[in-house]
C-alpha cells in the first residue's frame, strides 16, 4: 500500500525568506500524480501544486515550486518570498493513476508559521 | 458558484442521535469522497463513491453509512454517533483528473 510521509510537523520561516517542506512517498507504481494542499485556519483545503509522475520536468506556480525526485521517492515544496498569507497546514498527497478510485493518500501535515 | 457545498457548517449531538451530512457538487463530477480530519491524524477517507448509486469503504468506514442516490448528492450518515466521531467532515468530488474540489467541511462534536 502507498504511504506519504511528512517527517516536519511543524516549520516556521521569516517573512520573505523562502522554505522548504519535506515529503516522502512509498508505492511500486510507476504512474501516479502527487500533491500539495494548504489548509488555512479557515480549514479549507487549497490546492498548491501537482506533478505528473510522468514530468521530469519540476512544478512551479508562483512562488510555489517542487523538487520532485521519482527514484528517491521525494516530493519536497519550496515557497519562496514567503508572505504571512502563507502560514496554514500544508499536506502533502499521492494519488494512484491505477484502477478507477481516484483515491488521495495524504500525509500528517507541516504546520508552517511565517514570522514578521 | 460551482464547487462542492457541505451542510450543515456545525453541528453538535448527543451521543446515540443520528444525522446525515449532505454534500452536493454542482461540476458534474463522477468521484465523491469523504473525509474525517482529525488532529494529528491527517484526513482519513470514510467511504467514497465511483458513481451515481455506487458507494465503497475507505479505511475508517465503521459507524457510517453513505448513499448517492443522485449524482450531485452524497450523503453521509450517522446511525448512532459516538464521541469518537467528534471531528471535522470534509466532502470532495473529482472528476477523471486530477483535480479534486474539497467543501469547507463540517465540524461535528458529539457529546
Amino acid at each position: 500500500a502507498q504511504t506519504v510521509t511528512q517527517s516536519q510537523p511543524e516549520m516556521s520561516v521569516q517573512e520573505a525568506e523562502t522554505v522548504t517542506l519535506s515529503c516522502t512517498y512509498d508505492t511500486s507504481e510507476s504512474d501516479y500524480y502527487l500533491f500539495w494542499y494548504k489548509q488555512p485556519p479557515s480549514r479549507q483545503m487549497i490546492l498548491v501544486i501537482r506533478q505528473e509522475a510522468y514530468k521530469q520536468q519540476n512544478a512551479t506556480e508562483n512562488r510555489f515550486s517542487v523538487n520532485f525526485q521519482k527514484a528517491a521517492k521525494s516530493f519536497s515544496l519550496k515557497i519562496s518570498d514567503s508572505q504571512l498569507g502563507d502560514a496554514a497546514m500544508y499536506f502533502c498527497a499521492y494519488r494512484s493513476d491505477a484502477g478507477n478510485n481516484r483515491k488521495l493518500i495524504w500525509g500528517l501535515g507541516t504546520s508552517l508559521a511565517v514570522n514578521p | 458558484n460551482a464547487g462542492v457545498t457541505q451542510t450543515p457548517k456545525f453541528r453538535v449531538l448527543k451521543t446515540g442521535q443520528s444525522m446525515t451530512l449532505l454534500c452536493a457538487q454542482d461540476m458534474n463530477h463522477e468521484y465523491m469522497y469523504w473525509y474525517r480530519q482529525d488532529p494529528g491524524m491527517g484526513l482519513r477517507l470514510i467511504h467514497y463513491s465511483v458513481g451515481e448509486g455506487t458507494t465503497a469503504k475507505g479505511e475508517v468506514p465503521d459507524g457510517y453509512n453513505v448513499s448517492r442516490l443522485k449524482k450531485q448528492n452524497f450523503l453521509l450518515g450517522l446511525e448512532s454517533a459516538a464521541p469518537s466521531q467528534t471531528s471535522v467532515y470534509f466532502c470532495a468530488s473529482s472528476y477523471a483528473t486530477v483535480f479534486f474540489h474539497f467543501g469547507d467541511g463540517t465540524r461535528l462534536s458529539i457529546l
